[in-house]
This record gives C-alpha cells, sequence and structure tokens, in this order.
C-alpha cells in the first residue's frame, strides 16, 4: 500500500517569495491533515480536512497561509509571504473517519523542509 | 486549548538502561497515543491506550494510560541505540467524522551505544 506522499522534500526560498506544497493521502482515507514541525518540538496542527470540507484551522495564519483539498483527495499549502519564522518541517497525514472500529491513527508523510532565508 | 506536557525534553542514555517518559494534561481524552519520529522521517504510530489504567506491552516498550486518562507514561527497557528518536505523545478526540489530535512538543531520546 503506497504511503502519504508529499513534494517538494526540500525548499529554500527568501523571505516575502511564496511557496506551495503538495499532498497526496493514501487512498481511502476520509482525513487529511497539515502540521508544522518547527526543529526540535512536536507537530502543531495547520488545518484539518474532512473530505474536501476544513474541520479545524484555528491556527492558521490565514494573512499568509492557505490550504485546499482538491475533490477531497490531493492537498497544496501555500504560504504567501513567507516569513523568517516559518522556516520549518510541513508534515501533511491522512486517516481514515471515525466510522467502523477506528483508533485514530495517522499516517503522515515525510515532510517538505522549509527555510526561509 | 488543550496542552500536553511531556517531560523530559531531553534525554540521553547508555545503552542497557531504563527509562520513562511522562505525557500529562489537564484534559481528559478519548484516547492517547505515542508515536515515534525519527530525523528526515514523519512520525510513527507505536501504540493506542483507550481504557483508564490500561497497560500495553510492545517488546521493550510498555505504555501505561493513566486512571483518571489525563496522563500516560513509556517505560523502556535496556534501552538499544536503535531506540533513538523523538517520542510524541498525542491526545486523541473524535467529533465531525474525523479525529483530532493534540501533541506534545516530545521527549528527544539519544541511547548511546
Amino acid at each position: 500500500e503506497a504511503g502519504v506522499a508529499q513534494s517538494p522534500r526540500y525548499k529554500i526560498i527568501e523571505k516575502r517569495q511564496s511557496v506551495a506544497f503538495w499532498c497526496n493521502p493514501i487512498s481511502g482515507h476520509a482525513t487529511l491533515y497539515w502540521y508544522q514541525q518547527i526543529l526540535g518540538q512536536g507537530p502543531k496542527l495547520l488545518i484539518q480536512f474532512q473530505n474536501n470540507g476544513v474541520v479545524d484551522d484555528s491556527q492558521l495564519p490565514k494573512d499568509r497561509f492557505s490550504a485546499e483539498r482538491l475533490k477531497g483527495v490531493d492537498s497544496t499549502l501555500k504560504i504567501q509571504p513567507a516569513k523568517l519564522e516559518d522556516s520549518a518541517v510541513y508534515l501533511c497525514a491522512s486517516s481514515f473517519g471515525t466510522s467502523g472500529r477506528r483508533t485514530g491513527e495517522l499516517f503522515f508523510g515525510e515532510g517538505s523542509r522549509l527555510t526561509v532565508l | 486549548t488543550q496542552l500536553l506536557e511531556q517531560s523530559p525534553q531531553f534525554l540521553s542514555i547508555q545503552e542497557g538502561e531504563n527509562l520513562t517518559v511522562y505525557c500529562n494534561s489537564s484534559s481528559v481524552f478519548s484516547s492517547l497515543q505515542w508515536y515515534r519520529q525519527e530525523p528526515g522521517e514523519g512520525p510513527v504510530l507505536l501504540v493506542t491506550v483507550v481504557t483508564g489504567g490500561e497497560v500495553k506491552k510492545l517488546k521493550r516498550l510498555t505504555f501505561q494510560f493513566g486512571d483518571a486518562r489525563k496522563d500516560s507514561s513509556l517505560h523502556i527497557t535496556a534501552a538499544q541505540p536503535g531506540d533513538t528518536g523523538l517520542y510524541l505523545c498525542a491526545g486523541v478526540r473524535s467529533g465531525a467524522g474525523s479525529y483530532q489530535l493534540t501533541f506534545g512538543k516530545g521527549t528527544k531520546l539519544s541511547v548511546i551505544p
């Protein structure tokens, strides 16, 4: 079974530039998550989708971050304009919904490491 | 905002030693998960604990969920270099057809050969 795919793996940009990250979740997973992970810390939820609807985007800095989930499958996360403090790993994860006997396990991609200079 | 506090933040031990990592919250969760993350990779689920007082064992790793379902611990017996990594606990809630996870800041474990 293919895992969660993310691209690009690495991106270096200058502040005020824009960047976009792409995520393809595991087939059949209804829920998709974008997390931001600062070096050495735990993941912080940016946005959570259930199919193509937003469940939680309370911690998404909406003045510069945007995300969409195309047709309830793939998703893109965009940052425009980037700031120095946006340097982090952006992790995409997916999971089944709550129907059936699920444990809520999240399956993560390898992440996209962003460096803002 | 529900916070999960993990301690210690960093731990460096010799191979063969035992260790315990703690995860505490003021909130009740429907379940709690432990993940391990290695450099350059995403977190991978180790275990889910659901019932207050539950104890689960995974080879040399023992996980315990507090009676009030607010805290958990991870105990590693005879640590090995392969146990090195970032250990994350996550509180799980469900609603609107999906699961919401809140992660702690993690415990970075280094096991020295």
